[in-house]
């Protein structure tokens, strides 16, 4: 059973970067099928996905964070990890990691995030 | 971009009663990327329905999706205490290979 852990520091002051680890265990993120995606819970509001990483290493990203953002993953260490620069106190959220599965129902792709981290909170502030 | 616009933004109800979601988009959307996750408060989301209609492994038969083009709805057929959660729709968008939830429905006795 495949399971995911978020790590990383609790709290980033303003204009710092955010950088998160996600470990995966029980699988492999260079199975095919399979992308290693990030999202994030604003206090009190819903989510919000930030972007994924393919097990062949392409990354797709939330236009609204691309210039801030760099996903990317330790094939040895079967990790990937998010990293936001530049961070704000809109920045200060619940941030999950996530497998994401592309399968097919009646022909049709479809593309899920079907195991998921416990999140883990950082803290925007000086 | 895709908005998706769920209703009601609560929806009180007892256990034993039926809940309807809805999600609707703001331009059609294909079923099959299509998806409904539950959260509760210090959990990760889970999900519950792909492509609109089929269930994920291990989800109860209670919880049914359905829907095409614009409108899609979540059914929980009798409510179980545990049922009480917030209910996100998401979708794929294929031509720039990103998600997008909607804001939320949270279902409360």
């Amino acid at each position: 059973q495949v399971h995911l852990q978020e790590s990383g520091p609790g709290l980033v002051k303003p204009s710092q970067t955010l950088s998160l680890t996600c470990t995966v265990s029980g699988g492999s993120i260079t199975s095919g099928g399979y992308y290693w995606s990030w999202i994030r819970q604003h206090p009190g509001k819903g989510l919000e996905w930030i972007g994924h990483i393919y097990h062949s290493g392409s990354t797709y990203h939330n236009a609204s964070l691309k210039s801030r953002l760099t996903i990317s993953a330790d094939t040895s260490k079967n990790q990937f990890s998010l990293k936001l620069s530049s961070v704000a106190a809109a920045d200060t959220a619940v941030y999950y990691c996530a497998r994401g599965t592309r399968g097919q129902v009646a022909a049709n792709w479809y593309y899920v995030m079907d195991v998921w981290g416990q999140g883990t909170t950082v803290t925007v502030s000086s | 971009e895709i908005v998706l616009t769920q209703s009601p933004g609560t929806l009180s109800l007892s256990p034993g009663e039926r809940a309807t979601l809805s999600c609707r988009a703001s331009q059609s959307v294909s079923s099959s990327y299509l998806a409904w996750y539950q959260h509760k408060p210090g959990q990760a989301p889970r999900l519950l329905i792909y492509g609109a209609s089929s269930r994920a492994t291990g989800i109860p038969d209670r919880f049914s999706g359905s829907g095409s083009g614009t409108d899609f709805t979540l059914t929980i057929s009798r409510l179980e205490p545990e049922d009480f959660a917030v209910y996100y729709c998401q979708q794929y968008g294929s031509s720039l290979g990103e998600f997008t939830f909607g804001p939320g429905t949270k279902v409360d006795i």
